[in-house]
């Protein structure tokens, strides 16, 4: 069975900085996809950054960056020019690559909060 | 355009008694899943719905059902409640990107406690 780490319960950045949390992940597939979700306190989850684990290039999307490493399996956000905005849970999550297959499997969350 | 709606926002409801969620999806998603979210915790697979079918299950028991109608919006059933079904229980619904890739579009989610 598919499991993800998040061994960073809270983490706390001071604004504008740039902040890494960290995610851990074990599969025996060779082709899926990471997520970093981002729930706010209105509890929507809100998807931030995809990796398909097929490419080799870090996935980016504006302020947010990922340090994918398959062979380590471990798949790290890196928020810069942190906003209070930013502050939420953030999940990592997992998902096999097969038709039909919805189900993300979710780490237990890193707490982050921006100081202003 | 509306996203994925979730009803009742809160309930409250007492152990032993039965209980009734449900979800809109994203106009045109046809897919719908269900999480179970914990305080404190990530999310975890209950089912996914699609053609008014249960595709997938998580390692929930049978006390957890559910059903999808014509229009792919979705109900959660769950009788008999225990206190430790007490969590916040997330609807997403299946989008598919212009890239050809699917991603989850979550609704804001029923809370639920049991008393």
């Amino acid at each position: 069975a598919q499991t993800v780490t998040q061994s960073q319960p809270e983490m706390s950045v001071q604004e504008a900085e740039t902040v890494t949390l960290s995610c851990t992940y074990d599969t025996s597939e060779s082709d899926y996809y990471l997520f970093w979700y981002k729930q706010p306190p209105s509890r929507q989850m809100i998807l931030v950054i995809r990796q398909e684990a097929y490419k080799q290039q870090n996935a980016t999307e504006n302020r947010f960056s990922v340090n994918f490493q398959k062979a380590a399996k471990s798949f790290s956000l890196k928020i810069s020019d942190s906003q209070l905005g930013d502050a939420a849970m953030y999940f990592c999550a997992y998902r096999r690559v097969n038709f039909g297959n919805e189900k993300l499997t979710f780490g237990t969350g890193t707490r982050l909060t921006i100081i202003p | 355009d509306a996203g994925v709606t979730q009803s009742p926002t809160h309930l409250i409801k007492t152990r032993g008694q039965q209980v009734t969620l449900r979800c809109s999806p994203k106009s045109g998603h046809d897919t719908v899943s269900w999480y179970q979210q914990a305080l404190g915790q990530g999310p975890q697979f209950i089912f996914q719905y699609y053609e008014e079918e249960e595709r997938q299950r998580g390692n929930f028991p049978d006390r957890f059902s559910g059903h999808q109608f014509p229009n792919y919006s979705s109900e959660l059933n769950v009788n008999a409640l225990l206190l430790g079904d007490s969590a916040l229980y997330l609807c997403a619904s299946k989008i598919l990107t212009g890239t050809g890739h699917t991603e989850a579009f979550f609704g804001q989610g029923t809370r639920l406690t049991v008393v």
